[in-house]
């Protein structure tokens, strides 16, 4: 059975530089056409692709964010850390890691962990 | 900031058909296939569709995904209470590069 697991602070202060790992399980971050992404979404509003990364080290992000995200694979670990500057209140939002396919689509979700950006 | 647009809410009686419409791009919906997901009441998102049409193993066939020109839908028929939930389009696009999801859809079961 294949997982995603994301962990990371519930709560950072406004300038401060987030940093969240996804956990994966049951499948190989070095499959040939796998993929991580990460997604988030305000308390309720819609869901915001953020950034994804490859097998093969490719990376995508959003473009009106790539100024402030990175994303990165630890294969030994079978882990997906993204890392967003200059958190501000906006940023406040349950953050997902998921799966990403060949077919273009994200299969499998963590459950998502709430990230609170206040002082 | 979606750039995919969908209608904020849909509703129908149980048994009934409802349709969830997506409108795009040509940068978007208009060279790329289309997803769908649904989202459950405090639960992360599930794939309902992919490459426009297709269902995963286990998605009942009462849900169906077209895609013509910049547009999309999703059809539910034969509405079940459990259908309630938020659902979103979704789209790799091309300029700028990424992927998108819509503005989203409340389906309510009435």
């Amino acid at each position: 059975q294949s997982t995603l697991k994301e962990s990371g602070p519930t709560l950072v202060k406004p300038t401060q530089t987030l940093t969240l790992t996804c956990t994966c399980s049951g499948f190989s971050l070095s499959t040939s056409g796998v993929g991580v992404g990460w997604i988030r979404q305000p308390p309720g509003k819609a869901l915001e692709w953020l950034a994804l990364i490859y097998w093969d080290d490719d990376k995508r992000y959003s473009s009106s964010l790539k100024s402030r995200l990175t994303i990165t694979k630890d294969t030994s670990k079978n882990q997906v850390v993204l890392t967003m500057t200059n958190m501000d209140p906006v940023d406040t939002a349950t953050y997902y890691c998921a799966r990403g396919t060949d077919y273009g689509d994200y299969n499998l979700w963590g459950q998502g962990t709430l990230v609170t950006v206040s002082s | 900031q979606s750039v995919l647009t969908q209608p904020p809410s849909a509703s129908g009686t149980p048994g009934q058909r409802v349709t969830i419409f997506c409108s795009g791009t040509s940068s978007n919906i208009g060279s790329n296939y289309v997803y769908w997901y649904q989202q459950l009441p405090g639960t992360a998102p599930k794939l309902l569709i992919y490459r426009n049409n297709q269902r995963p193993s286990g998605v009942p066939n009462r849900f169906s995904g077209s895609k013509s020109g910049t547009s999309a839908s999703l059809a539910i028929s034969g509405l079940r209470s459990e259908d309630e939930a938020d659902y979103y389009c979704a789209t790799w696009d091309d300029s700028p590069s990424g992927y998108v999801f819509g503005t989203g859809t409340k389906v309510t079961v009435l």
